[in-house]
């Protein structure tokens, strides 16, 4: 069974300090690896989806790398702003299913 | 935004009465999800389809149905609600087919909650 892990759980950051998020899975064999941000009372957004091809993908101040082969997902995210405050939770997928990450709150102070 | 909409938003029921929710989506998507978020465990996937009248059980598929009409409708429905169906549950979608789940939207999601 997939296990996913994020750490820390939680993250308080001055506004302008970069944000480094990490995501490991136990089981290499994924097709993709997405990251979402979740906002209170509300769902999931698509920031960013990674094939099991690629290193990287971008998206303005958001940046995320995966490495299959160590099970490692890295979301880094540019000079924060506190309407970054958010949930970010990452997500792979092995066939038809997604197994989620707890996730990491993040919280940018002005 | 992905066209997605769930219905209703918020509900309170009582233990073993049935609860239908709905998920409507306007993408024309092949594959729709129902998930439920709970603290200390995360998004867990109940039931999924890939196609009309083409569905699957999840991981906690226990104590749920779905039925899949029509493209753009996926109705997950409590058979007897119980306290630990109270939830918050999402419906997904996806245009990858089933070996790749490609990219997901989600919907708004349902708040449920049995007393």
């Amino acid at each position: 069974k997939q296990e996913v892990t994020q750490i820390p759980a939680a993250l308080s950051v001055p506004e302008g300090e970069n944000l480094v998020l990490n995501c490991s899975f136990t089981d290499s064999a994924i097709y993709n690896l997405q990251w979402f941000r979740q906002d209170p009372g509300k769902g999931l957004t698509s920031l960013l989806l990674i094939q099991s091809s690629q290193r990287e993908q971008t998206s303005g101040r958001l940046n995320a790398s995966l490495d299959k082969s160590s099970g490692r997902s890295t979301l880094y995210i540019a000079a924060s702003q506190p309407g970054d405050s958010a949930t970010y939770l990452c997500a792979v997928s092995n066939d038809y299913k997604l197994s989620f990450g707890a996730g990491t709150t993040v919280t940018v102070r002005a | 935004d992905a066209g997605i909409t769930q219905s209703p938003r918020h509900k309170v029921t009582e233990t073993g009465t049935p609860v239908t929710l709905r998920c409507h989506q306007t993408e024309n998507h092949r594959y729709m999800y129902w998930y439920r978020q709970d603290p200390g465990h995360g998004l867990r996937l109940i039931h999924y389809s890939y196609g009309v009248k083409d569905t699957d059980k999840g991981e906690v598929s226990d104590g749920y149905s779905v039925s899949r009409s029509k493209t753009e409708d996926f109705l997950l429905t409590l058979e007897s609600a119980t306290s630990s169906q109270t939830s918050v549950y999402f419906c997904a979608i996806s245009e990858k087919d089933r070996a790749n789940t490609g990219e997901l939207f989600f919907g708004e999601g349902s708040r449920l909650t049995v007393l």
